[in-house]
């Protein structure tokens, strides 16, 4: 079936080091991939996101690129901040449904 | 805009209690998805609506469980009776559709405590 795999955390860095966050995906069909970010006591809040094979999704310094041949959709910062702690998902979207993985929690020292 | 707005944001109950779970998803949109946070099973999907129609309940777990939309702007969870393995944070989300681009906003969840 439809499913997400990332990497486990927790991940703890300094800031201004570089992210990076796997995550893998099965789908049959073509999927589109999402990243949403989850601060303290809040919802889920899209990232970023990617509607076919080779693109890439940015925002906020954040980047992922959709890659088709090797199933990945890796989260990649250059600088955190302290403000990026949080948990952070990756997910896919078939026939409608949204599947998550398990999440990955980062935080970062200033 | 609000956003989606949930109520009540904290619920403590005690075993066999019913509990209800309210959610107001954003004007306009055409989808209500239900979702279940839990450390152990993290995010699932328990049930979701397109224009009131309930699409896909696969992952309502039994049939303590229930879902209504009686409108585009009001949904309910209820879970009776409750247990304490329901204990677990509940989120609603809303989308203008539920095609592959369009975003799901997400509000800020309900936390249910089963005693």
């Amino acid at each position: 079936g439809d499913s997400v795999t990332q990497m486990e955390g927790p991940v703890t860095l300094s800031e201004e080091a570089f992210l990076t966050i796997n995550c893998t995906y099965t789908a049959t069909g073509y999927p589109s991939l999402f990243w949403y970010v989850q601060y303290p006591g809040e919802g889920l809040q899209l990232l970023l996101k990617a509607t076919k094979a080779d693109d890439k999704g940015s925002n906020k310094g954040f980047e992922a690129t959709y890659r088709k041949e090797t199933t990945s959709f890796h989260l990649e910062k250059g600088s955190v901040q302290v403000s990026d702690s949080a948990v952070y998902f990756c997910a896919l979207k078939t026939l409608g449904r949204l599947y998550f993985g398990r999440g990955t929690q980062l935080t970062v020292w200033p | 805009d609000a956003g989606v707005i949930q109520s009540p944001r904290h619920e403590v109950t005690e075993m066999g209690q019913e509990v209800t779970l309210r959610c107001k998803p954003i004007s306009g949109h055409n989808s209500l998805f239900w979702y279940r946070q839990t450390m152990m099973r993290g995010l699932e999907l328990l049930i979701y609506f397109n224009n009131n129609v309930p699409i896909d309940d696969s992952g309502m777990p039994e049939d303590r469980f229930s879902a209504k939309m009686p409108n585009a702007s009001f949904s309910t969870l209820k879970i009776q009776p409750s247990e304490p393995r329901d204990s677990a944070v509940y989120f609603c989300a809303s989308s203008l559709t539920s095609g592959g681009e369009s975003e799901q906003f997400f509000g800020p969840g309900t936390r249910l405590t089963v005693l």
